[in-house]
Formats: structure tokens, C-alpha cells, sequence
């Protein structure tokens, strides 16, 4: 089945400690992206990749790092978590480029 | 940079009736309009988009308008029926490498 998995679903943390969200996509897409939701904002883009080794910042980049080693796989990975970090996470990706882009199923973070 | 005003924030209908959810952009060199329907507990799903060479779009019950001009696009969902019910995201791109969404619309259809 073609899908974006994300990895944890649900995770509560304390401030500092480093953490990483996996995301794993099995349809040979080129480009991934990682946005957060919050009440009120919508969907916020976090880091985008346009293919292996290429990363680029979106709207909401301050935070968060990124790595694109393999095609299938986007990690966020969030070195120092802070409460205003607490949200709910979702990956993304698509063919070539940002359309018609298919989403992971949300990882909701808890920062306390 | 890209902005996108969604209007309403909440919508409530009786099954049966239309739905219309306006957005605005800024940006006038914007060329792609996905719409986006998120059900609850799950990820958002593309369910239409229009480019900018195309004034209307329909796909059974959905379209979506696009006015250049005036810069605002619309999602029309006729006939609702209760799965209808979900928050629904507009975006715009005005290039190659990222998606600008609005804040989302809350939708209810009551049976």
C-alpha cells in the first residue's frame, strides 16, 4: 500500500531533550516536506526537500534541523524542544515538486 | 512574501445543502490552488486544484472557482452529505517549491 508513515504517533517530552520524528514514504517520491499545525494558523511549512542531499527552509524553520540521506526517509529532528514546540506534525511527500502532496498521519508532540 | 486568507472558520449546513469556502491570495504570480480535506485523527488529503489557466474545475459534488482578477478562489461542495464534515485547507503557490495554506474551515453537516 502507498503511504507516508510517521514514527512516533503521539510523544510527550520535557524541555531539552532532543528528539527525533521519523518519516518514511514507499512511493519513490522526490520531494518531501515537513509542516506543522497549530489552532488558528493551519499548516506551516518546517523544512522542505526537493531530492537526496537537498534541503531548504520554509516558513517555520527555527528549531528544527532536517536530513534527506536515503529518498524514503525525512527525519525532523528537534535538538532542544521547547513548550512553543508543542503541535501536531505532519510529513508529506510527492513526485516532483509540491504538488499533489500525499500526508503521514500526524505525530502530536507535547513539549512540557 | 505568499498569503492566504480562508473564509468562513466554521461552516455549518443541513445535509443537502451547498458549501462554499472562499480564499484570497496575495501573491499575484500564484499558479497552482489545491484544495486539502482533513478528517479528524488523519492527515490532509487532496481532494481538487485549478491552475492558473483554468477558471473552474468540477469533480462530481466539488469545484472550485478561480477568479485571477480578483485574486480569490472558491471551494463550491454541492449536495453535502454528513462524510462531508472535516476541516478543509486552501493553498496557493506562486512557485516551484512550496505551498502557502490558509488557516482551514471547519465543516458540519448535520443530518
Amino acid at each position: 500500500e502507498a503511504q507516508v508513515t510517521q514514527n512516533p504517533r503521539y510523544l510527550i517530552t520535557v524541555t531539552g531533550k532532543k528528539l527525533t520524528v521519523t518519516c518514511s514514504q514507499n512511493m519513490n517520491h522526490e520531494y518531501m516536506s515537513w509542516y506543522r499545525q497549530d489552532p488558528g494558523l493551519g499548516l506551516r511549512q518546517i523544512y522542505y526537500s526537493m531530492n537526496v542531499e537537498v534541503t531548504d527552509k520554509g516558513d517555520v524553520p527555527e528549531g528544527y534541523k532536517v536530513s534527506r540521506k536515503e529518498k524514503r526517509n525525512f527525519p525532523l529532528i528537534l535538538e532542544s524542544p521547547s513548550p512553543n514546540q508543542t503541535s501536531l506534525y505532519f510529513c508529506a511527500s510527492s513526485l516532483r515538486g509540491f504538488h499533489e502532496q500525499y500526508f503521514g498521519p500526524g505525530t502530536r508532540l507535547t513539549v512540557t | 512574501g505568499e498569503n492566504v486568507e480562508q473564509h468562513p472558520s466554521t461552516l455549518s449546513v443541513q445535509e443537502g445543502d451547498s458549501a462554499v469556502i472562499k480564499c484570497t491570495y496575495s501573491d499575484s504570480a500564484s499558479n497552482y490552488f489545491p484544495w486539502y480535506k482533513q478528517e479528524l485523527g488523519k492527515g490532509p488529503q487532496l481532494i481538487i486544484d485549478i491552475r492558473s489557466n483554468v477558471g473552474e474545475k468540477k469533480d462530481q459534488r466539488i469545484a472550485v472557482t478561480l477568479n485571477k482578477t480578483a485574486k480569490h478562489f472558491s471551494l463550491h461542495i454541492t449536495e453535502t452529505q454528513p462524510e462531508d464534515s472535516a476541516v478543509y485547507f486552501c493553498a496557493a503557490s506562486a512557485n516551484t517549491d512550496k505551498l502557502i495554506f490558509g488557516t482551514g474551515t471547519r465543516l458540519q453537516v448535520f443530518p
